[in-house]
């Protein structure tokens, strides 16, 4: 079964609304990571998060380990913040290959 | 932040001919990967590489092969394209000492008519 599962699948926002996307996994994790995907364009990581909460601007990640879950919270969206929210995990293989597995993504529309 | 640039950004091409995507980075990264993105799939990795010299299976390697002449280059080779193949395809880099956060191109769009 697939092991990194993003919901919601899509999320329509109005300007200003805060905005909570998950991603679960049903194996171990060396790591989680985040990305940003532009509309139709490339791929920007928003964080590197194996555990723990980090902050970054108006975009907090969450990962909890034993629950086996990651979250990737905005707050007060913006129009720029429109596209698609990528979560990877990098498999607890015993070694470190650093291999990604992706989520199929959150698409996020923000309308003012 | 790291620069990785991929050529070209799109490629139309026939079926059973060969088509090579180019990746260049310029930040030193050991690790280099090639992923193609399709709807309702994700991002599936295709090939990657510890270093120049060095290439390894990922998920979905079937038809396609890779190159990394340099520590710069990592090249995906489709020697047989077919319409299967049409997607778009990323590139990434990363290293250990980055804590492994991946650097993306922005992306080659194949389409194998």
């Amino acid at each position: 079964g697939q092991q990194v599962q993003q919901s919601p699948a899509s999320l329509v926002l109005q300007e200003g609304e805060n905005a909570e996307l998950q991603c679960n996994f049903s194996t171990s994790l060396n790591s989680m990571q985040w990305f940003y995907q532009r509309p139709g364009g490339s791929l920007v990581s928003l964080f590197y998060n194996p555990s723990g909460t980090k902050h970054s601007g108006r975009l907090t990640s969450t990962t909890v380990i034993k629950e086996r879950r990651s979250s990737l919270h905005i707050s007060s969206s913006q129009t720029t913040d429109s596209g698609t929210y990528l979560c990877a995990l990098e498999r607890d293989s015993g070694g470190s290959n650093y291999k990604l597995t992706f989520g199929k993504g959150t698409l996020l529309t923000v309308t003012p | 932040e790291a620069a990785v640039t991929q050529s070209p950004r799109n490629k139309v091409a026939v079926t059973g001919g060969k088509v090579t995507l180019s990746c260049n980075q310029t930040n030193n990264h050991n690790n280099m990967y090639w992923y193609r993105q399709d709807t309702g799939h994700g991002l599936r990795l295709i090939h990657y590489s510890y270093g120049a010299g060095s290439t390894e299976k990922g998920d979905i390697p079937d038809g396609y092969k890779a190159s990394r002449p340099s520590q710069e280059n990592f090249s995906l080779i489709l020697e047989l394209a077919t319409p299967s193949q049409t997607s778009v395809y990323f590139c990434a880099s990363g290293d250990a000492q980055c804590n492994e956060r991946l650097f993306f191109g922005h992306g080659t769009k194949l389409s194998v008519l």
